[in-house]
C-alpha cells in the first residue's frame, strides 16, 4: 500500500518560477527521501532528510520535514524545462515495525515546466 | 558507468511463460532491493537482501515470484507462469548499508519493463 500522498498530483509552471510539492505520510519514519523520474526512466535520488532534521538544501532544492504533522515539502527554485518530471516522496519506516530499510512511495507529482 | 544496471530493459512474453530479470548493484553495496511500478503509481517494495540473505518479502511477492542474490553481488528476479497483471516496470536499487541509521540512500537502476500478452 502507498504510505505517502503527494500534493498536487500535477503542477504546471513557467520556467523561472518556483515549484512546491507536498507529501504526507502515515507512520513513524527514520527518513524521508525525494526522487525524480523522467518519462520511462529510472528514479534519480534528490535528497534525504532524517527524522531529526527539519530542513535541508541541495542546490536549487529545499526540503522541509514536519514530523508532528507527518508532512514534507520539496521546493524547486528557478525552475527549468529540464526539471519536467514526476517527483516522488518515499519514507523509510522506523525499525522494529517490520519495515526495516524498505521505502514506501507516494503516487508522485507530475511537474511540467513550460519554456 | 558505475550505477545500478538491469537486464533486459524490456521483456515481452506470453501469459504462462517464465521470465528472469537480472540486477547488478553498485559495487560494494551490501543491500539490494526489488520494487515494482505500474503506470501512474509509485514503486512498491517487493523484497530486499542484505548481502546474500533475503531479509524481507512483501505480500505482493506471490509464490510465483522468487529472488536470489547468490554471492551477495548480482540478483535475479524470476516470475513463473506469468499473468497479465504482472505487467509492470521492475526496479532494482542498491544501498551501501554502511551509512549509519536513518541515512542509507537507495540508488535505482533504469528498470525492466515487462509486458505480458
Amino acid at each position: 500500500s502507498q504510505q505517502g500522498e503527494e500534493d498536487p498530483q500535477a503542477l504546471s509552471i513557467q520556467e523561472g518560477e518556483n515549484a512546491t510539492m507536498n507529501c504526507s505520510y502515515k507512520t513513524s519514519i527514520n527518513n524521508l527521501q525525494w526522487y525524480r523520474q523522467n518519462s520511462g526512466r529510472g528514479l534519480v535520488h534528490l535528497i534525504l532528510i532524517r527524522s531529526n532534521e527539519r530542513e535541508k538544501h541541495s542546490g536549487r532544492l529545499r526540503v522541509t520535514l514536519d514530523t508532528s504533522k507527518k508532512s514534507s515539502s520539496l521546493l524547486i527554485t528557478a525552475s527549468r524545462a529540464a526539471d519536467t518530471a514526476s517527483y516522488f516522496c518515499a519514507t523509510e519506516g522506523r525499525w522494529g515495525g517490520g519495515s526495516n530499510y524498505k521505502l514506501t512511495f507516494g503516487k508522485g507529482t507530475l511537474l511540467t515546466v513550460n519554456p | 558507468d558505475t550505477g545500478v544496471s538491469q537486464n533486459p530493459r524490456h521483456k515481452i512474453t506470453k501469459r504462462g511463460q517464465n521470465v528472469t530479470f537480472r540486477c547488478d548493484p553498485i559495487s560494494e553495496h551490501n543491500r539490494l532491493y526489488w520494487y515494482r511500478q505500474t503506470l501512474g503509481q509509485g514503486p512498491e517494495f517487493l523484497t530486499y537482501f542484505q548481502n546474500e540473505a533475503q531479509l524481507e518479502k512483501s505480500r505482493l511477492l506471490s509464490d510465483r515470484f522468487s529472488a536470489e542474490r547468490p554471492k551477495g553481488s548480482f540478483s535475479t528476479l524470476e516470475i513463473q507462469r506469468t499473468e497479465q497483471g504482472d505487467s509492470a516496470m521492475y526496479l532494482c536499487a542498491s544501498s551501501p548499508g554502511t551509512s549509519g541509521r536513518g541515512a542509507d540512500t537507495q540508488y535505482f537502476g533504469p528498470g525492466t519493463r515487462l509486458t505480458v500478452l
